[in-house]
């Protein structure tokens, strides 16, 4: 167990529709990551929070938006959804900081069915 | 760009014999590299990284990597494989010159261990 929750585990929805998945990190992490696990584009960073403020940006679509809420714990908003969205989404944290050396903690994963 | 390729989309051994699992990188400047499994329905879990000093390091579970600046590899190792080791692997990397946080993943290989 990395200390890192996700919920839900499992989430099937329809195109067009909108979804929120929940991350909490390690206790004392100050950085979480979402990435997006697809069958055809592999895993791939999606979005970076550090403390609250966004701190870096990957492959995320503009339909795609994230936070992280003063208690650490971030959202990842996924709206209008299309049948390519489908895919498990992974958060990890970090403790955060200038600390490029350490490594992540992965949660378990969303699997996100669009239907 | 920077890159990890993982040339071998599966790796098939039988328990008892060594493994290896290829990762090699493209990046400017010095990378940091780690190795992450995942088994199935579950997050990504650490096995271990190179940041600098010894080429081969030593990680969870029996696995060893080295690192190879000569070649930019950092091919996993394991002397003695079980059949428990069988597992989807990724290599990665983050890039401390570019001062971002995030792990450019590989696209996995898939090792299988047959008793």
């Amino acid at each position: 167990d990395s200390g890192v929750t996700q919920t839900p585990k499992h989430l099937i929805t329809a195109t067009g529709q909108r979804v929120t998945l929940r991350c909490s990190p390690r206790s004392g992490d100050l950085s979480v990551y979402w990435y997006q696990q697809s069958l055809d584009q592999g895993l791939q960073f999606l979005i970076q929070y550090y403390n609250g403020e966004e701190r870096a940006k990957g492959n995320i679509l503009e339909r795609f938006s994230a936070q992280q809420f003063p208690d650490l714990h971030s959202e990842l908003n996924l709206s209008s959804l299309e049948l390519g969205d489908s895919a498990l989404y992974f958060c990890a944290s970090t403790r955060g900081g200038r600390e490029l050396y350490n490594e992540q903690f992965f949660g378990p994963g969303t699997r996100l069915t669009v239907l | 760009a920077q890159s990890v390729a993982q040339p071998e989309d599966q790796v098939n051994v039988a328990e008892g014999n060594p493994l290896t699992v290829k990762c090699t990188y493209s990046v400017s400047g010095n990378p940091y590299l780690f190795w992450y499994v995942q088994y199935p329905n579950r997050g990504l879990q650490f096995l271990l990284k190179y940041i600098t000093g010894d080429n081969l390091v030593k990680g969870s579970y029996g696995f060893e990597a080295e690192f190879n600046k000569s070649q930019t590899s950092f091919h996993l190792k394991k002397p003695s494989a079980l059949v428990s080791d069988s597992a989807l692997y990724f290599c990665a990397v983050r890039v401390p010159a570019e001062n971002t946080d995030k792990l450019i993943f590989g696209t996995g290989t898939r090792l299988q261990v047959f008793p």
